[in-house]
């Protein structure tokens, strides 16, 4: 079974600064997805940015990048510029490649509370 | 087009009483999960939904825990005889068929269940 760790509960940043939230993982599998999800206090779950392990080149999605370094099992979020919206719960998470009845479902990680000082 | 909604918002009930949680998913989303979330951790898969197939109960922690879904439509989560540790927010999640070319999960919004 994969596990997905994140070991920072909490962390805080300037507005305008930049911050990473760590995240390791554990699996057996050679090909997977992995996500980072934000959640408001709304608690609905916003996809941020996602990464396929086949794929060398890190993700970005405008202030939002990753860090992904599959040898050592780590996939680390940087946020850059950060604004007082991006104050949230992130989540980290991991997927299997789909296969014949299998499930799909999300691992996630248990959350870093991210606090933006004006 | 519509989200994923989830009814109700909150939910507070006794211990022993039964609930039923209820998710609308993204029309012509054949996939369906049911995620619960503890105070201050991660979501833990419950169950999953595909089109007509069998569902994956594998993430269901006891027997008082059920779920349905008719086709690929509405789905309703039944907890039995509810317990204090039952509480957290149960979260729905849809998806597109695989053969769509997405892998991405829409989540709802969520139910706070509080078991007193």
């Amino acid at each position: 079974a994969q596990t997905v760790t994140q070991s920072q509960p909490e962390m805080s940043v300037q507005e305008a600064e930049t911050v990473t939230l760590s995240c390791t993982y554990d699996t057996s599998e050679s090909d997977y997805y992995l996500f980072w999800y934000k959640q408001p206090p709304s608690r609905q779950m916003i996809l941020v940015i996602r990464q396929e392990a086949y794929k060398q080149q890190n993700a970005t999605e405008n202030r939002f990048s990753v860090n992904f370094q599959k040898a050592a099992k780590s996939f680390s979020l940087k946020i850059s510029d950060s604004q007082l919206g991006d104050a949230a719960m992130y989540f980290c998470a991991y997927r299997s490649l789909p296969s014949s009845g299998s499930a799909r479902q999300l691992t996630f990680g248990s959350g870093t509370q991210l606090t933006v000082l004006p | 087009g519509a989200g994923v909604s989830q009814s109700p918002s909150n939910k507070v009930t006794e211990k022993g009483k039964d609930v039923e949680l209820r998710c609308d998913p993204i029309s012509g989303h054949t996939a369906l999960y049911w995620y619960r979330q503890r105070l201050g951790q991660g979501l833990e898969f419950l169950i999953y939904f595909q089109g007509n197939s069998a569902p994956d109960k594998s993430g269901l922690p006891s027997d008082r825990f059920s779920a349905e879904r008719t086709g690929e439509s509405v789905s309703t989560l039944t907890i039995q005889r509810t317990q204090q540790e039952d509480s957290a927010v149960y979260l729905c999640a849809s998806r597109q068929a695989v053969l769509a070319g997405s892998y991405e999960q829409y989540f709802g919004p969520g139910t706070r269940l509080t078991v007193t």
